[in-house]
């Protein structure tokens, strides 16, 4: 499974878009990119999920390059609310056993 | 959609007792199920993965004794924490996923044990 690198922590202001970059040099072919959010005391909580290029949902954007050697996970706007632990996970196909293995996370926290 | 419960949300227990958590895919029947362990400021750690009507696989360094994974059905999997210590105090996570190939999971709310 391949290792995921992010930085281990971020500030922002209310109203700024949020860039976590994650770095994952050894992703297989069949390896998807997904990222989560935890807050404390809670479960993580599925944001977004891509294989290549550009992905965007309700919530967020998720870049990744042509070489899928990292991946860009965007916040628009931010808000208090979104201080929380944001991971960056490669792998989850069947023929891994559907596993992910958690890095350490980006510890985002929003200020007024 | 894919929603995961668990419960009980939290225990206290005494030290050698035995403790099971359950956990339960609502409205998505999930093929395999995996269990997570996490202490203060530190990861999610994977300790094993279930799947339904087989033996659970544990990773390493997890004692397959000491933590007894039981996935009886697509919609449910428990864990039972035997002869529960101090140490085994922690908050555990269960997600499921429902699809073959990409495997979205879906994570529970946690269960926070408490070992006295």
């Amino acid at each position: 499974l391949a290792k995921t690198t992010q930085p281990i922590s971020m500030d922002s202001y209310e109203g700024q878009e949020v860039n976590i970059t994650c770095s994952h040099n050894n992703i297989a072919t069949n390896d998807y990119i997904t990222w989560y959010q935890q807050f404390p005391s809670q479960g993580p909580r599925f944001i977004i999920q891509g294989y290549k290029t550009k992905v965007t949902n309700e919530v967020a954007s998720l870049f990744i390059p042509a070489d899928r050697k990292s991946s860009t996970l965007s916040l628009p706007r931010v808000s208090l609310s979104d201080t929380a632990v944001y991971y960056c996970l490669v792998g989850g196909h069947y023929n891994q056993g559907g596993k992910l293995i958690f890095g350490q996370g980006t510890e985002l926290s929003v200020k007024p | 959609g894919a929603v995961v419960s668990q419960h009980p949300s939290w225990v206290i227990c005494k030290s050698g007792t035995s403790v099971k958590i359950e956990c339960r895919s609502l409205d998505f029947q999930a093929t395999t199920m995996f269990w997570y362990r996490q202490f203060p400021k530190q990861s999610l750690m994977l300790m094993a993965t279930s799947n339904e009507g087989s033996k659970a696989t544990y990773e390493q360094g997890v004692e397959k004794d000491k933590f007894l994974i039981n996935h009886a059905s697509l919609t449910l999997s428990t864990l039972t924490v035997t002869s529960a210590h101090p140490e085994d105090s922690s908050f555990y996570i269960c997600s499921a996923t429902h699809s073959v190939g990409r495997e979205t999971q879906y994570f529970g709310p946690g269960t926070r044990l408490l070992v006295l």
